[in-house]
């Protein structure tokens, strides 16, 4: 199993660009959520989903669209990048079962914004 | 709204023991987890707790009380590959999203 894969690994973009971050799951999760950290900030929820062609907002989702056509894939969209999104990007998903609750992430995309 | 609370930074001596403490508020908590990162890689999962009581797993314990909404992960014989940060994160909601916390600091010295 690859486990969760984000690609790309880093990116630039300029203010007022739109990109994809892309993210894949090869474990049949049912969850799957979009985190950005930022120093001192911790992991804060994008947004998340509970299965395809379902999706959420979580704690912090303006400026980002997401979502799920899929179980396995689940991209976060940028739709006109701004300073404020320079961040790392982590993508993670977890089964439903709460007995053991763990979800897994992926490597991460650091994503800076000029 | 969710909010969690754990210390920003703890400081300990190898082959010492150290707990870090999380508090929470929710509504509709499933459970709490604890993640460990080290710098520069992505989070990785420790622990869960469902039930009140504690979980342990190696030198990694973990604790919970439903009633006082307080957990905390116990971290024994410290090794100098500790070093790293720790997450506490609530299940949380009608979807079970997993929000965390602002993460804890922790640095092992010789």
């Amino acid at each position: 199993n690859a486990g969760v894969t984000q690609t790309p690994k880093f990116q630039v973009l300029k203010t007022g660009q739109s990109m994809t971050l892309q993210c894949a799951q090869d474990m049949n999760h049912e969850y799957m959520s979009w985190y950005r950290q930022d120093p001192g900030m911790g992991l804060r929820l994008i947004h998340y989903s509970v299965g395809a062609g379902i999706t959420d907002q979580g704690e912090v989702p303006n400026g980002y669209n997401v979502s799920r056509s899929t179980t396995e894939d689940f991209p976060l969209r940028l739709l006109s990048a701004a300073p404020s999104q320079t961040s790392v990007y982590f993508c993670a998903s977890r089964n439903r079962d709460r007995s053991t609750d763990t979800q897994y992430f992926g490597p991460g995309t650091r994503l800076t914004v000029l | 709204g969710q909010s969690l609370e754990q210390p920003s930074e703890v400081t300990a001596v190898e082959g010492a023991i150290v707990q870090i403490n999380c508090t929470y508020q929710t509504s509709g908590f499933y459970g709490l987890s604890w993640y460990q990162q080290h710098d520069g890689g992505a989070p990785t999962f420790l622990s869960y707790n469902a039930l009140d009581g504690l979980e342990e797993t190696g030198r990694f314990s973990s604790f919970l009380s439903r009633s006082d909404s307080y957990g905390y992960l116990l971290l024994q014989e410290l090794q100098m590959k500790d070093s790293a940060s720790y997450f506490c994160a609530v299940s949380t909601g009608a979807t079970n999203k997993l929000i965390f916390g602002t993460g804890t600091l922790l640095a092992v010295q010789p």
